[in-house]
C-alpha cells in the first residue's frame, strides 16, 4: 500500500488528454512538499518528467504539465502519442523519506 | 553528460549479501546525494535510502534499516548500496539516482537486476 495513491491505468485515443492524479496526506503533499512525476518506458529507468509540481527538464515535451493543489497532485498528457505507453509515478516527501505513488500504466488505444 | 553507471547483474543466495555500484560522471560527485530505488518484477518503485555525498550522511527506508548500508567513495565518485540476508523477495532491479536540490531524481542509472534464488 503505498503513500501516495495513483490509480492502476488509464487509457486515451491518439491525440486524447488524459491526466493521472496522485493522492496523498496532510503528512505529504498537504504539508507543502512538491511533486515529482516520472516516466518509465517499458524494460528501461526511469526518467525524470516533472519536478518541483509544474516544470518540465529540457528535452520534454510541452504536451505534459503537472499541477498541484491541496493533498494531490496531477499529470496531464495533452495530444497523447503512442511512444507515450508507460508508467507513470510520483514522487514527495512523507516525514523526511522519500515516498512514490504505485504507479499508473498508459495504455494508447 | 551526466551519467550514472551501475554494476552488472548478479545472483545470490539467501542469507548471502550484495553490493551494487554506481559511477557517476559529468558533474561534480560532492554536490549532490545518491538514493537507491528498488523496483520487485511487475511492482511498482520503492524508495531505499539516500546518502550525501558530501558528508557520506545516510537517510535509510525503515523497513530496511540494519540490512542496508549505502556508501561513496569521493575519489572515484562512486557510490555503493550493500544488502545483507538477502531473501527471495529482496529479488528486483535496483536503481540509483542523483538527487537534486528539492529532492528530485535526476539521472538514474541503468539499473542492476539481483535475484535472490537457492
Amino acid at each position: 500500500q503505498s503513500v501516495l495513491t495513483q490509480p492502476p491505468s488509464v487509457s486515451g485515443a491518439p491525440g486524447q488528454r488524459v491526466t493521472i492524479s496522485c493522492t496523498g496526506s496532510s503528512s505529504n503533499i498537504g504539508a507543502g512538499y512538491d511533486v515529482h512525476w516520472y516516466q518509465q518506458l517499458p524494460g528501461t529507468a526511469p526518467k525524470l518528467l516533472i519536478y518541483g509540481n509544474s516544470n518540465r527538464p529540457s528535452g520534454v515535451p510541452d504536451r505534459f504539465s503537472g499541477s498541484k493543489s491541496g493533498t494531490s497532485a496531477s499529470l496531464a498528457i495533452t495530444g497523447l502519442q503512442a511512444e507515450d505507453e508507460a508508467d507513470y509515478y510520483c514522487q514527495s516527501y512523507d516525514s523526511s523519506l522519500t515516498v512514490f505513488g504505485g504507479g499508473t500504466k498508459l495504455t494508447v488505444l | 553528460q551526466v551519467q550514472l553507471v551501475q554494476s552488472g547483474a548478479e545472483v545470490k543466495k539467501p542469507g548471502a549479501s550484495v553490493k551494487v555500484s554506481c559511477k557517476a560522471s559529468g558533474y561534480t560527485f560532492t554536490s549532490y546525494g545518491i538514493s537507491w530505488v528498488r523496483q520487485a518484477p511487475g511492482q511498482g518503485l520503492e524508495w531505499m535510502g539516500w546518502i550525501s555525498a558530501y558528508n557520506g550522511n545516510t537517510n535509510y527506508a525503515q523497513k530496511l534499516q540494519g540490512r542496508v548500508t549505502m556508501t561513496t567513495d569521493t575519489s572515484t565518485s562512486t557510490a555503493y548500496m550493500e544488502l545483507r540476508s538477502l531473501r527471495s523477495d529482496d529479488t528486483a532491479v535496483y536503481y540509483c539516482a542523483r538527487v537534486v536540490r528539492d529532492n528530485w531524481f535526476d539521472p538514474w542509472g541503468q539499473g542492476t537486476l539481483v535475484t535472490v534464488s537457492s
